[in-house]
């Protein structure tokens, strides 16, 4: 148990709807970062959080946004679902901005 | 570019040793990562490499050659639970630290 928590575990939706991820890091940590794994791709790098403050943006699309609250969970919405969204999302954590990740157990999202 | 490459699949016998390449050819690297993942769970994190050298850690060790852009996860006395996919991934480090991952190489230990 690497101490991040994830929820749902599960999401099956249909295309078109809106959804929220929710991830809590491990106690202490500030950063959070955000994960796109799709079947048969490797992780694909979302966006960063450190302690509130958007820190860096990968691939991640217009339709999807995140946040970190003053509690330092954060939370990654998908909007206007597509097929193609279907997918494991991670999230991870680590102390800083330069230390190991230690990721959570995903959702995995199903869109139909 | 920031690419990073490595098998898709490797297959070993349960005792034995493997070694999984990983080459990228990016700059801006400024360490490799090597997670453990098993199917539809969370990657684990084994080893981060900054300098060039083995870093050894029980049955698993690590090598990086930064000026070859080469590391390699070498796992000793294979076990069944052992079978899983690994992930190389860089850090790279533009004031944060962003993983760029690797698709993994999925290893099968036979008995």
């Amino acid at each position: 148990d690497s101490g991040v928590t994830q929820t749902p575990k599960h999401l099956i939706t249909a295309t078109g709807q809106r959804v929220t991820l929710r991830c809590s890091p491990r106690s202490g940590d500030l950063s959070v970062y955000w994960y796109q794994q799709s079947l048969d791709q490797g992780l694909q790098f979302l966006i960063q959080y450190y302690n509130g403050e958007e820190r860096a943006k990968g691939n991640i699309l217009e339709r999807f946004s995140a946040q970190q609250f003053p509690d330092l969970h954060s939370e990654l919405n998908l909007s206007s679902l597509e097929l193609g969204d279907s997918a494991l999302y991670f999230c991870a954590s680590s102390a800083g901005t330069a230390n190991e990740q230690y990721f959570g157990p995903g959702t995995r999202l199903t869109v139909t | 570019g920031q690419n990073i490459d490595q098998p898709t699949e490797m297959t070993a016998t349960e005792g034995a040793i493997v070694q999984i390449n990983c080459t990228y050819q990016t700059s801006g690297f400024n360490g490799l990562f090597w997670y453990q993942q098993h199917a539809g769970e969370a990657p684990t994190f084994l080893s981060y490499n900054v300098l060039d050298g083995l870093e050894e850690k029980g049955r698993f060790s690590s090598f990086l050659s930064r000026s070859k852009g080469y590391s390699y996860l070498l796992l000793k006395e294979l076990q069944m639970k052992d079978s899983a996919s690994y992930l190389c991934a860089g850090g790279l480090n533009t004031g944060f630290q962003k993983l760029v991952f690797g698709t993994g190489t999925r290893l099968l230990v036979s008995p």
